[in-house]
This record gives C-alpha cells, structure tokens and sequence, in this order.
C-alpha cells in the first residue's frame, strides 16, 4: 500500500494546454510538497502547501486537507515544463513519503 | 551558496568493491538525508541525520553506512556493493525551522554495479 497515490503516471500533452496532475495521500500531515525532476537532473522543490492554493508563474497547487488531495495545475503549458512531477508528504517523524512521479511530456 | 552538492555525479562499481558518495550542504541546515531512486519507485530513505553525531536508519539501510561528524558533510558509504545497490542517489538537507520541511536536493549521483 503506499501512502501517497499519483495520477496519470504518464501524460502528454500539446504545447498551451491545461494540465492537472493529482496526488492522493492516506497519512495524516502538515504540509505537502510538490517537487520537480528534470530529465537527468537533479530535484527542486515547487510548492510546500498545508491549505488552500499557491501560486508560482503558471505553476499552480492546491490542497484540500479533508479529502487528502492535492492537485499541480500547469496553464499554458511549454516544452520546457517537460518533466517528473513528485508529490511527497511528510510523516509524523519528519521523514517523506513520496509518490512514484508523474512524468509529463509537452510536445510543440 | 552552492547549496547541496554531491560527488561523484557517475560511478561504476564492481560486486565488492567498497566506495563512499559526497555530500555536503553550505545552508547550516541541521537535516540531511540520503534517498535511492529506482524505475518504477518513488524516492526510498536510506539513512537520515537530525544533526552532527545523530544517524538513523530509514527505509532501506542495508548495506550502507552514514556518519556525520559536522553540520556540512553526510557521506553514505556502500560497504560491499551489489548489483542491487545500482541506482541514482540523492542526497537532500533541510532546517528544523523557518522554512519548515522544505528540502533541498543535490544534483544525484548515477551508481551503477556490475
């Protein structure tokens, strides 16, 4: 079983379209990270959300702590959004537990 | 700030040999980690540190060892390698405050065992 669900594992998408990547989560938190992995790069962080919805260019997360989802939002998507998309939430000991990735292709 | 850095960035290993993957982070942060990262898997916690002269074992800690004898520097060490252990290491920091659990990553290191 694991603590934190993603979906679609893939997905392709034309460039200018509207993405939403989601991510479940069954362990109570405090805060949920989104974080991105570029093809043979390292890993950053993009949000650390514990309520509602934040905002970064066209990048956008929200969170509903209740229903235990969140959801990455990309508008006007680029090629250079191309991608893996890692949702992780913290556990009560500090550690993560991290989704197995969306990886997000877009095409010109 | 140079952040997290890792060295080496590739690495070929015969089974048995033994070596030692870098990281250190210029941040003063009190956290580090090190995570393996599989196809197919999400990020698995090796080993972690809350602070120089603390270790803990994570998720999958057999066959590795860490120490941290400052705030800078968490080296993982592969004892006896297996071909098990092929993977892309990350190693990541963070503070026990301000920023919360926000972590920062070094840029991984691709390990492959023969």
């Amino acid at each position: 079983k694991n603590e934190v669900e993603q979906s679609p594992q893939n997905l392709t998408a034309q460039e200018g379209e509207f993405i939403t990547i989601n991510c479940s989560y069954s362990v109570g938190i405090s805060a949920l990270h989104w974080l991105q992995q570029h093809p043979g790069g390292g890993i950053v962080s993009l949000f650390m959300l514990s309520s509602g919805k934040k905002k970064h260019g066209r990048l956008i997360a929200t969170i509903n702590i209740q229903e235990k989802h969140s959801s990455l939002h990309i508008t006007a998507s680029h090629p250079r959004d191309s991608a893996v998309y890692i949702c992780a939430a913290p556990n009560t000991g500090n550690q993560f537990y991290f989704g197995t990735g969306t990886s997000l292709t877009v095409i010109p | 700030n140079a952040g997290v850095t890792q060295t080496p960035k590739f690495q070929v290993l015969k089974t048995g040999q033994s070596m030692t993957l870098q990281c250190a982070q210029d941040m003063n942060h009190e956290y580090m980690s090190w995570y393996r990262q599989d196809p197919g898997m999400g990020l698995r916690l090796i080993h972690y540190s809350v602070g120089a002269g603390i270790t803990d074992q994570g998720e999958v800690p057999n066959g590795y060892n860490v120490s941290r004898s400052t705030t800078e520097d968490f080296p993982l060490r592969l004892l006896s390698a297996a071909p098990s252990q092929t993977s892309v290491y990350f190693c990541a920091s963070r503070s026990n405050y301000g920023d919360g659990y926000e972590q920062y990553f070094g840029p991984g290191t691709r390990l492959t065992v023969t």
